[in-house]
């Protein structure tokens, strides 16, 4: 059975930055993309970004480059996504989902991880 | 970049009615493989997000039949046949075809 474990909820202060994790297990990791998205309360999904399980290779939306920062350790099968000089508009709930090959869609998600900037 | 729009916001169904969403795209979603690069999604409050439909009418495992997606170049839908209660939910459509990746805004999905 394929699991996506996220990290859980994140309280940080402006200006700080936070890691998010994203543990897999039942597939093979090195084998796909991951994706990160984001959802703020009540709006739209937005894609953040993909990074390549087998070496790190790396895809960004433009409007996140300089924000996020996608990692991952093949040795635990873990992705993780950094987000740094956090504001408000970076209060979202962030999930990390699969990107199925060759159907091109992101078969399996993670529960999500709430991070919420605030002083 | 590609524009996803859903334009109901919420739609209101009755058990075993039937209910179509749709998501019209600001290009064509057809690639030179012939496959549509438009998938489907469920959101439902304390569940994952879980993914009905891929190439606009594949259904993905242990979805169940009343789900069906229809749809070409740039005009799709989703529809439901018999909503059933644990139907209720957040349904988003995403093209992956060009980079950034796009969502729609989204369809609630109500009871009457």
């Amino acid at each position: 059975e394929v699991q996506l474990q996220q990290s859980g909820a994140e309280l940080v202060k402006p200006g700080a930055s936070v890691k998010l994790s994203c543990k897999t297990s039942g597939y093979t990791f090195s084998n796909y993309y991951m994706s990160w998205l984001k959802q703020m309360p009540g709006q739209n999904i937005e894609w953040i970004g993909n990074i390549y399980g087998g070496n790190g290779g790396t895809g960004y939306n433009q409007k996140f480059k300089g924000k996020a920062t996608l990692t991952v350790d093949k040795s635990s099968s873990t992705a993780y996504m950094d987000l740094s000089s956090l504001t408000s508009e970076d209060s979202a709930v962030y999930f990390c989902a699969s990107l199925n090959y060759p159907g091109w869609y992101f078969d399996f998600w993670g529960p999500g991880t709430m991070v919420t900037v605030s002083s | 970049q590609i524009t996803l729009t859903q334009q109901a916001e919420s739609l209101w169904v009755s058990p075993g009615e039937k209910v179509s969403i749709t998501c019209r795209a600001s290009q064509s979603l057809l690639y030179t493989d012939g496959k549509h690069y438009l998938s489907w999604y469920q959101q439902r409050p304390g569940q994952t997000t879980k993914a009905l439909i891929y190439h606009a009418s594949i259904r993905t495992d242990g979805v169940p039949t009343r789900f069906i997606g229809s749809g070409s170049g740039t005009e799709f839908t989703l529809s439901i046949e018999d909503v059933q209660p644990e139907d209720i939910a957040l349904y988003y459509c995403l093209q992956t075809l060009k980079k950034p990746y796009t969502f729609g805004a989204g369809t609630k999905l109500e009871l009457k």
